[in-house]
């Protein structure tokens, strides 16, 4: 099944460092949605985007949905261990509910204290 | 914790059984979604069950199929499993399916390995 280009596939920063990942598609999405999934769990939302440029915040993290509407950003501030984890962007293309998101393959990130 | 719970959280079978994996939703959520983690990859939509009925589905052979039940809750049958069905399968509930971009709480999975 289609799934979304992430970048990086992994990366290890030191604690205290700013984290940047994105997300690119051959195609057009509505609505792009970041999550974070730790072991053993399922994935957490962190932020969701409606609106192409919309730039959203929450705490330490920071996305964009970018003007194109077929790409996403994703950036941490000030990274502490607790971040560790796989964060993951999707994308729905609909206006409606019933929409399935389409994912990609996540970005592990670790963090060095 | 999302309210969201599955069950078995890890079970084991062998090429050719069946599997029913269940999943209660979030207290007030009427909407079910399953999909299927692979390792080292992302989630892959498998279907939707909304008021008791499939309300969309993605790229899976018939051998895939669910039910949903009047108290919302939802279970996914495979069939004649494949070596390749071994995956994370994840429940993710939701309110209704109208609007973009509603927020989805998943469950921790069900971890399925096939032998």
């Amino acid at each position: 099944g289609q799934q979304l280009n992430q970048s990086p596939q992994s990366m290890f920063i030191q604690e205290g460092e700013d984290v940047s990942m994105n997300c690119t598609s051959s195609s057009i999405f509505n609505t792009w949605l970041w999550y974070k999934q730790d072991p053993g769990e399922g994935p957490v939302l962190l932020i969701a985007l409606y609106k192409a440029g919309e730039l959203t915040s929450n705490g330490r993290l920071t996305a964009q949905f970018g003007i194109t509407r077929k790409d996403s950003f994703l950036n941490i501030s000030a990274s502490i261990p607790s971040d560790v984890g796989i964060y993951f962007c999707a994308g729905q293309r609909g206006n409606s509910g019933n929409t399935p998101l389409v994912f990609g393959k996540g970005t592990r990130l670790s963090v060095i204290a | 914790e999302t309210g969201v719970t599955q069950s078995p959280t890890h079970l084991i079978k062998t090429r050719g059984q069946q599997v029913t994996l269940r999943c209660s939703s979030q207290s007030g959520h009427n909407t079910v979604s399953w999909y299927q983690q692979a390792l080292g990859q992302g989630p892959q939509f498998i279907f939707q069950y909304y008021r008791e009925e499939e309300n969309g589905r993605g790229n899976f052979p018939p051998r895939f199929s669910g039910l949903q039940f009047p108290n919302y809750s939802s279970e996914l049958n495979v069939n004649a499993l494949e070596l390749d069905d071994s995956a994370l399968y994840l429940c993710a509930s939701s309110v209704g399916t109208g609007g973009p971009g509603r927020e989805l709480f998943f469950g921790e999975g069900s971890r399925l390995t096939v032998l």
